[in-house]
């Protein structure tokens, strides 16, 4: 079945330093998903890219697909404690519905 | 609007009990997934709801069931419960259930079997 695939499973930053999470597919998506959860958090929604190569920033945060839309990658450019959380990617696992294939998560720590 | 509801958030249980768990959708959402976390299998897909109808069904025994009312809210059961259920459940409710729409997730409610 399809896999998704997140690295690396834990990021240590010093305040002010950049992050990157990477995103692999094992089949190409149609869309992916990006997910926030803070400690003791349930996963929050940041943002959805559907066409390939694209690229979408939310303030520090820049989101990227792929060109075969099999990749994407999360960069957060000096990062703040307030980022701090696991960043989860996830696409659509195929078939009607909105099920979910979630990969593993990269668990940001921030010290100050 | 309010979020998504997950009741209760916490739940001690025996092995062998059986659970259920509630989940209310945001107001207007018709779909409502559920998610199994844990800390070494993550976030796994259990099943999805659409119109009381059972959508989609991920990779769990039969032991895991569901099932959604006609407003939407749905519950999910866990019988013959064991150890490895220990967990946070996770709702995640959607307008159209589409592939491409955003999931607004609950609380959650963390199940411990001891």
């Amino acid at each position: 079945g399809q896999q998704v695939m997140q690295i690396p499973q834990y990021q240590h930053v010093q305040e002010g330093e950049d992050f990157t999470t990477y995103c692999n597919s094992s089949t190409t998506l149609s869309n992916i998903q990006w997910y926030k959860q803070r400690p003791g958090g349930h996963p929050v929604f940041l943002i959805q890219l559907v066409k390939s190569g694209e690229v979408k920033k939310q303030k520090r945060l820049t989101f990227q697909f792929g060109e075969a839309k099999k990749n994407s990658s999360l960069h957060i450019t000096a990062t703040q404690t307030t980022d701090v959380g696991t960043y989860f990617c996830a696409g659509p696992a195929g078939g009607a519905g909105n099920m979910l294939t979630f990969g593993g998560g990269t668990r940001l720590m921030v010290k100050p | 609007k309010a979020g998504v509801t997950q009741t209760p958030r916490y739940l001690i249980k025996t092995r062998g009990q059986q659970v259920t768990l509630s989940c209310s959708p945001i107001s207007g959402h018709r779909s409502v997934s559920w998610y199994q976390q844990t800390p070494g299998q993550g976030l796994q897909f259990l099943f999805e709801y659409f119109s009381e109808t059972q959508r989609n069904k991920g990779n769990f025994p039969g032991r895991f069931s569901g099932r959604q009312f006609s407003n939407s809210r749905s519950e999910m059961n866990v019988s013959t419960l064991e150890l490895g259920d220990s967990a946070l459940y996770l709702c995640a409710s959607s307008l159209t259930g589409g592939s491409n729409t955003e999931a607004f997730f609950g609380q959650g409610t963390r199940l411990t079997v001891v």
